[in-house]
C-alpha cells in the first residue's frame, strides 16, 4: 500500500459526459502528478501540482482540467468524454516539487467511455 | 517517435535466471525512473537514477549517461517478479517520457 488513494476504482460513462477523479496523496506529500495509461499510447504525464499550484503540464487535453485543494487532495476533471479517453488514470505523490524524487503511485481509476 | 526505447518487449525466463531489461533514450536527461507494473495494474517506483548504479534486494539498476542507456537487472528471478517494467526519462523540465514497457514472465 503506497498510501496514495484514488476514487473511484472503476467508472463507466457515456460519450459527451463529464467525470471527476479524486486523488489523496500520502500524508506529508505536497506534489501530485496525474498520468494516463491507454492501450495505444502507454503511460503519459498529464499534469503536476505542488502545494496547490500547477507546476508542470504534459499532454493534457483542453477538455481535461485539474486542481489541488488546500488539504492537498487533487481532482482531475474530464469533460466532453470521447471513446479514446478510456484508460487507466493514475495519480502519484511525492514529498517535494522536483520530479526526480521518488513518486508513490495510487491504485488507479479505470475509466470506460461507452 | 518515442524518445525512449525498451528491449526486449517480452521476456520469459525460468525461475532463478538472471534477467536484464534495457532502456535507451535519445535526449539528454536529468534522471531516469524504473517502474514495475503488476498484473493487477498497480505501479511501484523501483529506482530513480541520475548516474551510476543502485541496488535494492535482487534488483540492480545502472545508467550510462554518455551512452544514453540504462539497464535493470534481476538476480535469482522468481515468479513474483512477473510484471511489466517501464523506463521513464526526465529531460529538462518536469515531464517524464515513458517507454512502452517490457513484459516479464518468470516460470517456476
Amino acid at each position: 500500500d503506497s498510501g496514495v488513494t484514488q476514487t473511484p476504482k472503476h467508472l463507466i460513462t457515456a460519450t459527451g459526459q463529464r467525470v471527476t477523479l479524486r486523488c489523496s496523496p500520502r500524508s506529508g506529500d505536497l506534489s501530485v502528478y496525474w498520468y494516463q495509461q491507454s492501450l495505444d499510447q502507454g503511460l503519459q504525464f498529464l499534469i503536476q501540482y505542488y502545494n496547490g499550484e500547477e507546476r508542470a503540464k504534459g499532454n493534457i487535453l483542453e477538455r481535461f482540467s485539474a486542481q489541488q485543494f488546500p488539504d492537498l487532495h487533487s481532482e482531475l476533471n474530464l469533460s466532453s468524454l470521447e471513446l479514446g479517453d478510456s484508460a487507466l488514470y493514475f495519480c502519484a505523490s511525492s514529498a517535494s516539487g522536483v520530479p526526480y524524487n521518488e513518486q508513490f503511485f495510487g491504485p488507479g481509476t479505470r475509466l470506460t467511455v461507452l | 517517435k518515442n524518445e525512449v526505447e525498451q528491449s526486449p518487449q517480452n521476456l520469459t525466463a525460468q525461475e532463478g535466471e538472471f534477467i536484464t531489461i534495457n532502456c535507451s533514450y535519445s535526449v539528454g536527461i536529468s534522471a531516469l525512473h524504473w517502474l514495475q507494473q503488476h498484473p493487477g495494474g498497480g505501479i511501484v517506483s523501483l529506482f530513480m537514477l541520475s548516474s551510476g548504479k543502485k541496488k535494492h534486494g535482487r534488483l540492480i539498476a545502472t545508467i550510462n549517461i554518455q551512452e544514453k542507456h540504462s539497464s535493470l537487472h534481476i538476480t535469482a528471478s522468481h515468479p513474483r517478479d512477473s510484471a511489466v517494467y517501464i523506463c521513464a526519462v526526465l529531460p529538462t523540465g518536469n515531464q517524464f517520457y515513458f517507454g512502452t514497457g517490457t513484459s516479464l514472465t518468470v516460470i517456476p
